[in-house]
């Protein structure tokens, strides 16, 4: 069992949609929990925390769901400029090599 | 920018042959890391270092050495490349102490070494 499962999509919306992606993760003593964006061909680049209490920054809300394992990641009003891969990334914060990334989800935001 | 430079940022080369990706940073943190990206395949850690000729195996070390002998470069080396190494490798580092993550320290990721091995 993958520590980190994402739907790969894609996902095909047209512009100004709202799109949702989940993430769940296997360890329930996982402490730390992102998103981040990558751009075809790019690095992947932090898009934002999830925080327990769930958090917004402009268009994008993240959640966290503790008791059935999963992170969202809610997009509105989507832009031709969100097309890219999303990945959820899991950390229980004892050591470097306890970083787990999902294989990511591809949008792609139609005009 | 968390100021990360990998090189080369493309490589071809036959197998059989040795090949060592660098990573150089300019913010003087402990922690540096690198993983492969597959399709079908989240990043997985090759190896990460923990401070100057401190480092460790990660999920896939299997061919793979690292060497860090100064605090800013951490250099990835395949001591006789195959096909199965043919991947996109990333360095990244974080600015934690424990080298895990929090809401405060991501990891800061370069901008990728494609290799190719035919």
């Amino acid at each position: 069992r993958k520590e980190v499962e994402q739907d790969p999509g894609p996902f095909n919306v047209p512009e100004g949609a709202t799109v949702a992606f989940n993430c769940t993760y296997s360890n329930s003593a996982s402490q730390s929990f992102f998103w981040y964006r990558q751009d075809c061909r790019k690095e992947p680049k932090l898009l934002m925390s999830v925080y327990s209490s769930g958090n917004e920054d402009g268009r994008f809300t993240a959640q966290l769901n503790r008791a059935s394992q999963y992170i969202s990641l809610l997009i509105r009003d989507s832009k031709l400029s969100d097309s890219a891969t999303y990945l959820c990334v899991v950390s229980d914060q004892t050591g470097a090599n306890n970083l787990f990334f999902g294989t990511g989800t591809r949008l792609t935001v139609i005009p | 920018d968390a100021g990360i430079t990998q090189s080369p940022r493309h490589k071809v080369t036959e197998t059989g042959t040795p090949v060592t990706l660098r990573c150089h940073q300019t913010e003087n943190h402990r922690y540096m890391y690198w993983y492969r990206q597959d399709p079908g395949h989240g990043l997985r850690l090759i190896h990460y270092s923990y401070g100057v000729k401190d480092t460790d195996k990660g999920e896939v070390s299997d061919g793979y050495s690292v060497s860090r002998s100064k605090t800013e470069d951490f250099l990835l080396t395949l001591e006789s490349a195959t096909s199965s190494q043919t991947s996109v490798y990333f360095c990244a580092i974080s600015v934690s102490g424990t080298g895990g993550l929090w809401e405060n320290s991501p990891l800061h990721f370069g901008n990728g070494t494609r290799l190719t091995v035919t």
